[in-house]
């Protein structure tokens, strides 16, 4: 069964860097999504894109936060410059055309902000 | 404002015994329900998706129930098994424009022991 695939599983970065989260969605799959989830506390929302454009966002998703599809495979979330507080799991969504058709999620990447 | 509550937040029962989790939301206007499991350390994995006008759904050994009237919905796990020990969350999409904002609930955890 196709799965979606996040990179790193792991990432360790100073405070103030930038950092890159990288998902590969289901290849039929068009609408996509993130989400963090801290540390012993419910899974957020953070952004929706369809259409190569975002389409929903959380007040999480500040200016600090972009997402971008760089190109027909790879849906990518970056932190412009990270706080202690963006440590958490960041996981990817992606979802078939239909309002009612499940989201399928990676597994997720660990972000430790150091 | 949207809200999932679950209850119980934790829960552990004896192999082959059933249980069942709640959920009390008051996110409007309502789209449909999810009930999805978690995995320690993994993405979140679908188990139903209910829409307004359906009352039961069985995946398996998993049935959710909807009451729309009373916003509150139920997972009930029949004859457990180890692997069923995960976290459970219950997520509630509303309709937002052409899109739809999801809110998660804390989730209940589960441990099924021998």
């Amino acid at each position: 069964e196709p799965e979606v695939t996040q990179t790193p599983s792991h990432q360790v970065t100073q405070m103030g860097q930038e950092v890159i989260l990288r998902c590969v969605p289901i290849s039929n799959h068009l609408y996509f999504y993130w989400y963090r989830q801290i540390l012993g506390q419910k899974v957020e929302f953070l952004v929706s894109f369809y259409n190569n454009e975002i389409s929903e966002k959380s007040e999480i998703f500040d200016d600090q936060f972009s997402v971008e599809r760089p190109d027909g495979s790879n849906f990518t979330l970056k932190i412009r410059s990270t706080k202690l507080e963006d440590s958490a799991m960041y996981f990817c969504a992606s979802r078939a055309e239909g309002s009612n058709q499940p989201q399928h999620f990676g597994d997720g990447t660990r972000l430790s902000i150091l | 404002k949207n809200q999932v509550e679950q209850s119980p937040q934790s829960l552990i029962i004896l192999e082959g015994k059933n249980c069942t989790l709640q959920c009390n939301y008051t996110v409007s206007p309502f789209s449909n329900l999810r009930w999805y499991k978690q995995d320690t350390g993994r993405g979140p994995v679908s188990l139903t998706i209910m829409t307004f006008s359906e009352n039961t759904k069985s995946n398996g050994r998993y049935t959710a129930t909807l009451d729309a009237d009373t916003k509150q919905s139920s997972l009930h796990i029949t004859a457990s098994q180890l692997s069923d020990s995960a976290s459970y969350i219950c997520v509630v999409s509303a309709r937002s424009g052409g899109y739809q904002k999801v809110t998660f609930g804390t989730g209940t955890k589960l441990q099924v022991i021998p």
